[in-house]
């Protein structure tokens, strides 16, 4: 079993709509979650970062946190066709290793 | 915003040829960097930690002899494959830590590495 599980789909939606994108993990020990995005031949590009349990907000962007089920979300509000990429969770414990997740692809039809 | 880059972006090797990657953090000294490998559709996978002035601290599994990792400046760390097999053409990316910021790693471009 993986570490850390992300559907990697692809996901394709319409202009406008709600990109919901989820991750699960086994390992108890993680505390800080991240949200990468990353487009084709790039490196990725942290969008959000959250400690322990919880919600966040930046702008069109909603990361939750529930660490009691190990899942993490990020929605994507007003998808845009800009916002099509590779979604990548992150999550670690009081060390600094990254554990990634395989990363959703997603399309925003325009 | 801190700034990572990579060199080469993209380089085509023989096999059993060695081939130098760098890593560079351009507007900030970063003590730690870290090294990772991306195959095709798969996550990133963390090879090792590299930290300035000390050796690298390699993840279970990758050959510290197949891949050597130098951190010789605060603002540079190099990796460099030697004795490439086709097996080792991949992504390699790396990431810097903000000293101010150590919760967060800001990522370099990436190289895709081929070899032939």
């Amino acid at each position: 079993q993986k570490e850390v599980e992300q559907d990697p789909g692809p996901l394709s939606v319409p202009e406008g709509a709600i990109v919901s994108l989820n991750c699960t993990y086994s390992n108890s020990a993680f505390q800080y979650f991240m949200w990468y995005r990353q487009y084709s031949r790039k490196g990725p590009e942290l969008l959000m970062y959250t400690y322990s349990s919880g919600n966040k907000e930046d702008g069109r962007f909603t990361a939750q946190v529930d660490k009691s089920s190990k899942y993490i979300s990020l929605f994507i509000r007003d998808s845009q066709p800009s916002d099509s990429a590779t979604y990548l969770c992150a999550m670690r414990g009081d060390d600094y290793k990254l554990s990634f997740g395989a990363g959703t692809t997603v399309t925003v039809r325009a | 915003g801190a700034v990572v880059s990579q060199h080469p972006s993209w380089v085509i090797c023989k096999s059993g040829t060695s081939v130098k990657i760098e890593c560079r953090s351009l507007d900030f000294q970063a003590t730690t960097m870290f090294w990772y490998r991306q195959f095709p559709k798969q996550s990133l996978m963390l090879m090792a930690t590299s930290n300035e002035g000390s050796k690298a601290t390699y993840e279970q599994g990758v050959e510290k002899d197949k891949f050597l990792i130098n951190h010789a400046s605060l603002t540079l760390s190099t990796l460099t494959v030697t004795s490439a097999h086709p097996e080792d053409s991949s992504f390699y990316i790396c990431s810097a830590l903000l000293p101010v910021d150590t919760d967060t790693q800001y990522f370099g471009p990436g190289t895709r590495l081929t070899v032939l």
